[in-house]
């Protein structure tokens, strides 16, 4: 089955600066690659996904990158704010079968003011 | 919006007991999913229902049953609760017709079991 890694598990940034969230994924038959956040006593919540056809996706200050090749999977996140605070999932998921999705261990985003 | 309800938000229960933990959706959303979230081990799958009164096992079912006899309301149930499955519980639900990714969550139910 597909295995997600997901680092690092935790991260803290200063107001204003980047944050860079990594994953690895397994199966190559995986298409979707979603990333959810999770804010404190909420549900995850998707932000953006990118599909197996694409590089890069941007969407305001969150940017997504694809390398399938390597299976490596990117989330960008420029001049970060505090409400950025929050807990970071990546995920894989292919359209055929169950269409299953299998998530990253998260990320634990930390913005300081 | 898509709302997903979840019937309690913390609970606490002892070994042994039989446990029910619901989830509501009010999007008439074909698909519905239970996970557990753990520290360090991110979201696993339990169970999954693609319609009504039908389920799937996920990648964790042991210890575990569903329910699903309509379509909004998807139940899940610990027979005898085990100290190992305290734990944050997360329902989700999609739409048949959209990307596996698109589910939404709802807020979780932390359970406690001693």
């Amino acid at each position: 089955g597909e295995n997600v890694e997901q680092h690092p598990s935790t991260l803290s940034v200063q107001e204003g600066d980047s944050a860079v969230i990594k994953c690895t994924y397994s199966d190559s038959a995986s298409n979707y690659f979603p990333w959810y956040k999770q804010e404190l006593g909420k549900g995850p919540q998707l932000i953006i996904d990118i599909r197996s056809n694409v590089g890069e996706k941007k969407d305001q200050r969150i940017a997504v990158t694809l390398n399938k090749t390597a299976k490596h999977f990117s989330l960008h996140i420029t001049e970060t704010q505090p409400e950025d605070s929050a807990v970071y999932f990546c995920a894989a998921a292919h359209s055929g079968g169950y269409q299953k999705v299998t998530f990253g261990i998260g990320t634990k985003l930390q913005v300081i003011p | 919006d898509v709302k997903v309800t979840q019937s309690s938000r913390y609970l606490v229960k002892r070994t042994g007991e039989k446990v029910f933990l619901e989830c509501v959706q009010d999007m008439d959303h074909e698909n519905m999913f239970w996970y557990r979230q753990d520290p360090g081990l991110g979201l696993r799958l339990i169970y999954f229902s693609y319609d009504v009164k039908m389920k799937e096992k996920g990648d964790i079912p042991e210890g575990y049953s569903v329910s699903r006899e309509k379509k909004e309301r998807f139940s899940l149930i610990l027979e005898s609760a085990s100290t190992n499955q305290t734990s944050m519980y997360l329902c989700a639900s999609r739409r048949r017709d959209r990307g596996p990714h698109e589910q939404y969550f709802g807020p979780g139910t932390r359970l406690t079991v001693t």
